[in-house]
């Protein structure tokens, strides 16, 4: 099973600043196989990148992804307030998917 | 709009069983493979089961084979999973989820319900 870290558990800051979360692999993550979700307090989980790179429909470009065998990040590029959430990597490569403990963005 | 709301929840004793719903609406149910995902109280997200648009194949994870059964009902845009012999650790809210894929599952999930709890205590 591949586990997935994400880093730092919690990141404070600002609106307008830049976000960077670590997502680590266990194991190399075939075909860049890596997807990037938002949960906020009592609402679904959205999907934000797939395929470690790519934008889900209707996603700011504000939010990007990048990386490969076992290191991946998500950036936000410029914090908007809608954007302090709950941010889970999912790796869907190997069987069993799983995913990563999470990264709260808070603010600062 | 397009959605899926899940229903069924609630307080179960250990060794119980709970059927779980999930209304879609919005979108065409009967084209979408369908997940079942839940999340335990301060833990992570964890997939457990699969079900195609035509229920074949179905798919579970170790931990609740032969114990969970996922099932739809397209005419009734409902996708449905019935918990059995539930245990303490399967306390957790309850995500059903669309697959991203077409012709073939792509094993993410590109809409998600908003989820319902299922406690299992004595």
């Amino acid at each position: 099973e591949i586990v997935l870290t994400q880093s730092p558990g919690t990141l404070s800051l600002s609106p307008g600043e830049r976000a960077t979360l670590s997502c680590r692999a266990s194991q190399s993550v075939s075909g860049t196989y890596l997807a990037w979700y938002q949960q906020k307090p009592g609402q679904a989980p959205r999907l934000l990148i797939y395929g470690a790179s790519s934008g889900a429909t209707g996603i700011p470009d504000r939010f990007s992804g990048s990386g490969s065998g076992t290191h991946f990040t998500l950036t936000i590029s410029r914090l908007e307030p809608e954007d302090f959430a709950v941010y889970y990597c999912q790796q869907y490569g190997s069987s069993p998917l799983t995913f990563g403990g999470g990264t709260k963005v808070e603010i600062k | 709009e397009v959605q899926l709301v899940e229903s069924g929840g609630g307080l179960v004793q250990p060794g119980g069983s709970l059927r779980l719903s999930c209304a879609a609406s919005g979108f065409t149910f009967s084209y979408s493979d369908m997940h079942w995902l839940r999340q335990a109280p301060g833990k992570g997200l964890e997939w457990v089961s699969y079900i195609t648009y035509s229920s074949s194949p179905i798919y579970y994870a170790d931990s609740v084979k032969g114990r969970f059964t996922i099932s739809r009902d397209n005419a009734k845009n409902s996708l449905y999973l019935q918990m059995n012999s539930l245990r303490a650790e399967d306390t957790a809210v309850y995500y059903c989820a669309t697959d991203a894929g077409g012709n073939r599952p792509y094993w993410y999930f590109d809409l998600w319900g908003r989820g319902t709890l299922v406690t299992v205590s004595s």
